[in-house]
């Protein structure tokens, strides 16, 4: 399995730009998540999905529009670019596992993140 | 509202000498708990969790957390420093609500090894 992969690796925007980050997982999970990470800030969930065709804001989702019509891809676009979107964007993913127990999933599992700068 | 704290933003040892990054979390259901590592230029790799199990929790790369519900904490640790365990380390419990396997993220805590 390659796991949660992300393109581009790095991006530079003019301000005012679009663009749509890719992320695909091939294990099968229905949970998705898009993070975007600042130095010092930790991690910011932007979007997330519980299976395809639902998907709900997490706490930054302004400037930011999500999709997911199938299980694999979750991309994100960025329209109307600005300075404040300079980050790293982190796409992961997790597993339903069991509702009880032990290995209860809740585990994400991330991608090597696209590094986004607006100018 | 739910919180993961990371004491201490940055933590500094010797190459050999014990590591400690410290966790403290809120969770008003029986807490998930999980380790990350980042390291330089790449995405966040699982390092250990507690699910509810044995309290003392073993990871990869020689890690170990231990969950002490007492103190709502869960502080990871590793008897000897390598130099390439100079990373950031986050800590994560799952959100107390909804069916949307949501984790809660500290800030991290930035661990450099010095040789």
């Amino acid at each position: 399995n390659a796991g949660v992969t992300q393109t581009p690796k790095f991006r530079i925007l003019k301000i005012g730009q679009s663009m749509t980050l890719q992320c695909t997982q091939d294990m099968n999970h229905n949970y998705m998540y898009w993070y975007r990470q600042d130095p010092g800030m930790g991690l910011k969930l932007i979007y997330y999905s519980v299976g395809a065709g639902i998907t709900d804001k997490g706490e930054v989702p302004n400037g930011y529009n999500v999709s997911r019509s199938t299980t694999e891809d979750f991309p994100l676009r960025l329209e109307l670019a600005a300075p404040s979107q300079t980050s790293v964007y982190f796409c992961a993913s997790s597993p339903p596992g069991r509702s009880t127990g032990q290995g209860s999933g809740y585990e994400q599992y991330f991608g090597p993140g696209t590094r986004l700068t607006v100018t | 509202a739910q919180s993961v704290t990371q004491l201490g933003s940055h933590v500094s040892v010797s190459e050999g000498a014990l590591v400690l990054l410290r966790c403290n979390y809120s969770s008003s259901v029986p807490p998930y708990l999980f380790w990350y590592v980042q390291y330089p230029n790449q995405g966040l790799q699982l390092l250990l969790k507690y699910t509810s199990a044995a309290t003392l929790v073993k990871g990869i790369n020689g890690f170990e957390a231990e969950f002490k519900k007492s103190e709502t904490s869960f502080h990871l640790t590793k008897p000897s420093a390598h130099m390439s365990d100079a990373a950031e380390y986050f800590c994560a419990v799952r959100a107390n609500a909804g069916n949307n396997r949501k984790l809660i993220w500290g800030l991290g805590t930035s661990l450099a090894v010095n040789p």
